[in-house]
């Protein structure tokens, strides 16, 4: 496709339930991110692959949290006994290469309702 | 935590007037983004200007960088009700590849 693709647009799930969040990034992009971003607020960076290689994990929540992109395309977020405090909207953005000075493009997001 | 300190918070002017939006930033960058936010949407990239340039210009947009006070500034002129959105800043830090935004301005434009 031409952007950023992410499935599915809303998830709700009761506390205690895993979920898999999933993105596809623009073909051939390198590198790919995940941010959380709550209510009214900027995005918070999550992690951060190139390739498949996931080289900056800083910024997941807790050991709940876990993202992979085994093939170096398609990655998915993966939350374990989801926490009420979970809820936000997850969004997922890709760059062509490594090199910093370069755009982010980002999907339209996932929805995430804990209930 | 968030990054970047937007200022103001809400920002609701008539169409042809222009709107000014600030950023403030703790650590040092690469370079200093801005992005664009419809309700319920994801972020547009619509600016980029590096660390070593002071001034850049795009369309109707105006970017300014002051390395030395850790700020930005994002310039629409002669906007339009299609502007309404929320608009953030994000800093690439140095030696890392994640972006860190600020809290955003939400801009209304009445027509």
């Amino acid at each position: 496709g031409a952007g950023v693709s992410q499935s599915p647009r809303y998830k709700v799930a009761k506390r205690g339930q895993d979920v898999a969040l999933r993105c596809d990034p623009i073909s051939g992009h390198v590198s790919l991110f995940w941010y959380q971003q709550a209510l009214g607020q900027g995005p918070e960076f999550l992690t951060y692959f190139q390739n498949e290689a996931q080289l900056d994990k800083s910024g997941l929540p807790s050991d709940r949290f876990f993202a992979e992109r085994p093939e170096g395309s398609v990655s998915t977020l993966k939350i374990q006994r989801t926490q009420q405090e979970d809820s936000a909207v997850y969004l997922c953005a890709s760059s062509q290469d490594t090199n910093s000075n370069q755009p982010q493009h980002f999907g339209d997001g996932t929805r995430l309702s804990i209930l | 935590s968030q990054q970047g300190e937007e200022d103001p918070q809400a920002l609701s002017i008539q169409e042809g007037e222009n709107a000014t939006m600030n950023c403030s930033y703790k650590t040092s960058i690469n370079n200093l983004q801005w992005y664009r936010q419809n309700s319920g949407r994801g972020l547009v990239h619509l600016i980029l200007i590096r660390s070593n340039e002071r001034e850049k210009h795009s369309g109707r947009l105006r970017v300014t960088l002051d390395t030395s006070k850790k700020s930005s500034s994002l310039l629409i002129t002669a906007s339009r009700a299609a502007d309404t959105a929320s608009y953030f800043c994000a800093g690439m830090n140095t030696g890392f590849q994640k972006l860190v935004f600020g809290t955003g301005t939400r801009l209304l434009v009445s027509p």
